[in-house]
């Protein structure tokens, strides 16, 4: 089956690092996104892995291991406008599968 | 260009009737893509097209769900005999194929049935 896991919710202090964690099995591998998504909002491209390894995007990161199926969105300095749900998917031949996001709290 | 948009925005029906969603994609974008999305959930992946051709469909869409793209361009997802289950954000999407396939989404139609 196909089947993506992130945790449900987190929550961080301004200024601090958070690290979002994704597994993932999936049928086909064409690439692994991070998206973030305010509420009430359409998700916005954050990251792309398709190799191993980290991806680095001035305060957020990705990591991809494609044998463990296990990616990480890093998040450093966090600010208040960080509070939004934070979305993993992995594309396949055609279609992408989702995860349900990880609904992340900063905290002044 | 302006971005995906969608139209219209938000839209209440009865249980029963019919619905039409209309996506305009990123002018050279070829890929497009339709999502629906609930509270607390993930989009969940409807179909896809390449150009004018749908190559893909989810096994979860009922009969109810068709989506064209007549021309390469626009697109549009009907809704048939609409249930209250249908009630939620419809996404669309649009890639380039020759890039990274990062998605552009749209702002979303919310679909609340009575």
């Amino acid at each position: 089956g196909q089947n993506i896991d992130q945790p449900t919710e987190m929550t961080a202090t301004e200024g601090a690092i958070v690290q979002i964690n994704c597994t993932y099995q999936t049928s086909g591998f064409n690439g692994l996104f991070w998206y973030q998504q305010h509420a009430g909002e359409a998700p916005t491209f954050l990251s792309y892995n398709v190799l191993d390894g980290l991806e680095e995007k001035g305060r957020f990161s990705s990591f991809l291991s494609r044998s463990k199926g296990y990616s990480y969105l890093l998040l450093k300095e966090l600010q208040m406008k960080d509070s939004a749900s934070y979305l993993c998917a992995v594309s396949g031949t055609y279609k992408y599968i989702f995860g349900t996001g990880t609904r992340l709290k900063v905290l002044a | 260009d302006t971005g995906v948009s969608q139209d219209p925005r938000h839209k209440i029906t009865k249980r029963g009737q019919n619905v039409t969603f209309r996506c305009d994609p990123i002018s050279e974008h070829n890929r497009l893509y339709w999502y629906r999305q609930t509270l607390g959930q993930g989009p969940e992946f409807l179909t896809y097209f390449q150009n004018e051709a749908q190559l893909e469909k989810s096994r979860l869409l009922s009969d109810r769900f068709s989506a064209e793209r007549p021309k390469g361009s626009f697109s549009t997802l009907e809704i048939q005999r609409t249930e209250q289950g249908d009630s939620a954000m419809y996404l669309c999407a649009s890639s380039y194929s020759r890039a990274n396939n990062e998605q552009f989404f749209g702002p979303g139609t919310r679909l609340t049935v009575l």
